[in-house]
């Protein structure tokens, strides 16, 4: 079946730019999404790109995608305290099943 | 719109007792979905609706667990007996389609705990 892998943990200094990581196995995966989960909160989308993209920009989240490796990257440029969440990468595959969900980046930001 | 609603954001039960999790899903959306999230093994899908029909519950842990949808406002999902292993965060999200650019909206989760 799908998988969706994700590092646990990533710690960044305040103004730093976070690079979040994704890779996944489902090549025919149509929509690639990422979730933000502040504490207490359910899952909020931040954004999604579809498969026959390679990056997608909006505003300070860059989102990179190379099929041919499977990887998935979110990248946050000047990033701040409020950024601290866990971040989740998600995808789909042609549309036609649930989103299988990775575990979650836990991103720190540090003052 | 409101968003997705659950209800109750926290419930705290005794083993062997019936847990009650609800859901108001965003009008017009014709998909629901519900979740677990434990630190263990992430977000795990437990079955899902379309138009108000179960669709796929083989996420559903075991015979204890039991999800309905009697209209498209509303849906439930039920435990009995709980057990501790149940503890947990139960997320609904609901779409407009399988799913497309819009994603799923998540509610804010129901935090369960069985003593």
């Amino acid at each position: 079946g799908e998988d969706v892998e994700q590092s646990l943990f990533l710690s960044v200094r305040e103004g730093d730019s976070s690079v979040i990581n994704c890779t996944y196995t489902d090549s025919s995966s149509t929509y690639l999404y990422w979730y933000k989960q502040e504490p207490g909160a359910g899952l909020q989308l931040l954004t999604y790109i579809f498969s026959n993209m390679d990056m997608k920009q909006d505003q300070r989240l860059t989102v990179l995608l190379n099929k041919k490796d499977k990887h998935l990257s979110l990248r946050i440029a000047d990033t701040q305290t409020g950024d601290s969440a866990i971040y989740f990468c998600a995808e789909t595959h042609s549309g036609n099943t649930p989103l299988v969900f990775g575990k979650g980046t836990r991103l720190s930001v540090i003052a | 719109d409101a968003g997705v609603i659950q209800s109750p954001r926290h419930e705290v039960t005794e083993m062997g007792q019936e847990v009650t999790l609800r859901c108001k899903p965003i009008s017009g959306h014709d998909y629901l979905f519900w979740y677990r999230q434990t630190m263990m093994r992430g977000l795990e899908l437990l079955i899902y609706f379309n138009n108000n029909v179960p669709i796929d519950d083989s996420g559903m842990p075991e015979d204890r667990f039991s999800a309905k949808m009697p209209n498209a406002s509303f849906s439930t999902l039920k435990i009995q007996p709980s057990e501790p292993r149940d503890s947990a965060v139960y997320f609904c999200a609901s779409s407009f389609g399988r799913a497309s650019q819009g994603g799923y909206t998540f509610g804010s989760g129901t935090r369960l705990t069985v003593v």
